[in-house]
């Protein structure tokens, strides 16, 4: 199985603060990476995929970048409703599917 | 707008199976796409469980160990889960999902979640 390992577990920033979360697998994925983020009691809402494609109606200020291992979500600018945990997950081959332990962005 | 509902019980007892239902709304799945259940225990990260075609095709997690089935019946535009020999461990947010690609997949569409709990 690919391993997908998120850093930080729990990050802390206020509003308007620039976030950035790292995933890192434990083999190569080409590009095939998505985020998700995931509020308290809520199905996780698909926010990236392919590394750095924006779903539509995900506002502008989240991005994504990486390839091959080491992949990061970045939040330009934290907004009040970005307050959430936040998931990769690697498509890289059908079995198994794999996501990253999850971060947790916290009002500092 | 394609919409996702998970049905079935909230409660398993150990060694039984679990059996869960995912009925879709808005498309129709013999359409296209993989269409797929992931899990959530309590206060932990998620769990990608398997995923079928419209064919009828399947991948599972092999860390299962082959406990979980997966079906798809195309005329109730519905597709199931069945998990057998649970545990407290199997305890979890059971999640169905639309995968966004005839291929290895992401998830863009998700229900709501249910609850079910493992106990005697």
């Amino acid at each position: 199985d690919i391993q997908m390992t998120q850093s930080p577990s729990t990050l802390s920033a206020s509003v308007g603060d620039r976030v950035t979360i790292t995933c890192r697998g434990s083999q190569s994925i080409s590009s095939f990476l998505a985020w998700y983020q995931q509020k308290p009691g809520k199905a996780p809402k698909l926010l990236i995929y392919k590394t750095s494609t924006l779903e539509s109606g995900v506002p502008s200020r989240f991005s994504g970048s990486g390839s091959g291992t080491e992949f990061t979500l970045t939040i330009s600018s934290l907004q009040p409703d970005d307050f959430a945990s936040y998931y990769c997950q690697q498509y890289n081959s059908h079995s198994p599917y794999t996501f990253g332990q999850g971060t947790k962005v916290e009002n500092k | 707008q394609v919409q996702l509902q998970e049905s079935g019980p909230g409660l398993a007892k150990p060694s039984e199976t679990l059996s869960l239902t995912c009925t879709v709304s808005g498309y129709s799945i013999s359409s296209g796409y993989y269409w797929g259940w992931i899990r959530q225990p309590p206060g932990q990260g998620l769990e990608w469980i398997a995923s079928i075609y419209y064919t009828g095709n399947t991948y599972d997690n092999p860390s299962l160990r082959s406990r979980a089935t997966v079906s798809i019946d195309t005329s109730k535009n519905q597709f199931s889960l069945k998990l057998a020999s649970v545990t407290a461990a199997d305890t979890a947010v059971y999640y169905c999902a639309k995968g966004a690609r005839v291929a290895p997949n992401y998830f863009d569409y998700w229900g709501q979640g249910i609850l079910v709990t493992v106990s005697s």
